[in-house]
C-alpha cells in the first residue's frame, strides 16, 4: 500500500497570504488528522476528519480550517498567514478511527512565512 | 485535558547499551499507547503499539505498559547510532473521540 502523501512538500509565503495544503491518506483509511510541529511547541493537534466530518479540534484560531472529501483526501487552509505559522505541517491517517488504530504520518509540508 | 509527559532529554547512551525512555499520562481511561521515532527534519514513524499491561517485544525494542501506574516505557537494546532520534509517546482513548495525544518527545543520542 502506498503511504500517506502530502503536497506540496515545501512552501514559502508572505505574511497576510493564505495557503492550502493537501493530504492523501493510505488507501482505505477514513480518518485524517493534521498537526503543526515547531521546535518549541512539539506536535500540536489541529483537527481530525472522519468520513468528511470534523470529529476533533485542537486549540488553534479560526484562521486554520480544513475539510475532507468523499475519497478521504483532506485539505488544510491557513488564512492571513503570520510569521508564527512557519512550521512543519503533518498529516496522519488511520483506518476506522477506533482507539486501537495506529496513525501513520505523511512526510509533511514545510511552510515558511516571510 | 489529557497530558502526556516525557523527559525531553537529551538522553545519551553508548553504542550497545540499553536506552530507556519513559512516558507518563494523566488520563486513566487511555487505552492505546504508541511509540514513534522522528529523525531530524523527518516525520514520525511508528515503532510500536501496546494495548495491554505488560511487555511487548519487537526485535531490539520492548514496550512496557503499566496502566495502574499510568506509565509506558520503551527499551532499546543494543543501541545503535542509527537509533539517535527523538522518540514520541502517544496515547489514545475512546472516550475523547479517539484523539491522539502526544508527548513533547525525548531526544536520544547513541554515542559510537
Amino acid at each position: 500500500k502506498a503511504g500517506v502523501t502530502q503536497t506540496p512538500r515545501y512552501l514559502i509565503k508572505t505574511r497576510g497570504q493564505q495557503v492550502t495544503l493537501s493530504c492523501s491518506p493510505i488507501s482505505g483509511h477514513r480518518s485524517v488528522s493534521w498537526y503543526q510541529q515547531t521546535p518549541g511547541q512539539g506536535l500540536q493537534f489541529l483537527f481530525e476528519y472522519f468520513s468528511e466530518t470534523q470529529r476533533n479540534k485542537g486549540n488553534f484560531p479560526g484562521r486554520f480550517s480544513g475539510r475532507q472529501f468523499s475519497n478521504s483526501r483532506s485539505e488544510m487552509n491557513v488564512s492571513t498567514l503570520e510569521l508564527g505559522d512557519s512550521a512543519l505541517y503533518l498529516c496522519a491517517s488511520r483506518g476506522s478511527g477506533f482507539s486501537t488504530d495506529t496513525q501513520y504520518f505523511g512526510p509533511g509540508t514545510r511552510l515558511t512565512v516571510l | 485535558q489529557k497530558e502526556v509527559e516525557q523527559n525531553s532529554g537529551p538522553l545519551s547512551v553508548p553504542e550497545g547499551a540499553i536506552a530507556s525512555l519513559n512516558c507518563t499520562y494523566s488520563d486513566r481511561v487511555s487505552q492505546s499507547f504508541f511509540w514513534y521515532r522522528q529523525y531530524s527534519g523527518k516525520s514520525p514513524e511508528l515503532i510500536m503499539s501496546i494495548y495491554s499491561n505488560g511487555d511487548k517485544e519487537d526485535g531490539r525494542f520492548t514496550a512496557q505498559l503499566n496502566k495502574a501506574s499510568q506509565y509506558v516505557s520503551l527499551l532499546i537494546r543494543d543501541s545503535q547510532p542509527s537509533d539517535s532520534a527523538t522518540y514520541l509517546c502517544a496515547v489514545n482513548a475512546a472516550n475523547t473521540g479517539n484523539q491522539f495525544y502526544f508527548g513533547t518527545g525525548t531526544s536520544l543520542t547513541v554515542i559510537p
